[in-house]
């Protein structure tokens, strides 16, 4: 149990669907993200919240779609995804985001699937 | 960004010392040496980290060589829930980096 509790665990979802995965910290940090794993790839990260205010949007399509409406609470909003889009989730959040001290702490994720 | 290089998978067994090399040649003076874990099915967890020095904590230890060129994290007596992928990773010391660029990690098999 990290402290970081991420759900749905699975998804399965058509192309045509809208959904959300959420994401809640109980260690009263500052900073969360979003990070896509796909098999076989490194961890890639997606956004990044500090303070609320995202700082970090690493490319990421517009058919992902974060919200950080308080420190303790992430969404990520899916609309029209691509099956290439199935992987799995991971939110993590960190005590400021800005130090190079700071430790991340990761959910167990969300396994997208994209059919 | 600096990058890191580790061997795609290492075999040990179980109660024996594991080695996990990581090559960082183009490290920067006030980057950081970050490992983390994952286990089977779940997100990556923190093992450790350090600049210059070795470090030890209850998990694993640290070792970096003098030019900071490559570090080494040795877990004493590794045990069947080891078995993962770790990674190597360099945090910059600047304000407003907020990345962790992860690689492919090693990954650890361990032997009954």
């Amino acid at each position: 149990e990290t402290g970081v509790t991420q759900t749905p665990r699975h998804l399965v979802m058509g192309m045509t669907n809208k959904k959300s995965l959420k994401c809640e910290q109980h260690l009263g940090h500052n900073a969360m993200y979003w990070y896509k794993q796909s098999a076989k790839k490194p961890l890639e990260l997606m956004f990044v919240y500090n303070f609320k205010e995202q700082t970090e949007n690493n490319s990421v399509p517009s058919r992902f779609s974060p919200e950080c409406p308080n420190s303790s609470h992430l969404f990520l909003h899916l609309h029209t995804l691509q099956p290439e889009d199935s992987a799995l989730y991971l939110c993590a959040s960190s005590q400021t985001g800005t130090s190079a001290l700071d430790e991340q702490f990761f959910g167990p994720g969300t396994r997208l699937t994209v059919l | 960004d600096a990058k890191t290089t580790q061997p795609n998978s290492m075999e040990s067994n179980e109660e024996e010392p594991v080695h996990l090399p990581c090559n960082h040649s183009t490290i920067s003076g006030t980057d950081y040496i970050h490992w983390y874990r994952q286990l089977p099915s779940q997100g990556p967890e923190y093992v450790i980290h350090g600049l210059t020095s070795n470090v030890n904590n209850r998990m694993a230890s640290l070792a970096i060589a003098e030019d900071r060129k490559s570090s080494t994290l040795i877990l004493h007596r590794a045990t069947l829930r080891d078995a993962a992928v770790y990674y190597c990773i360099l945090r910059p010391l600047t304000s407003g980096t907020y990345k962790y660029i992860f690689g492919t990690g090693t990954r650890l098999k361990v032997l009954a």
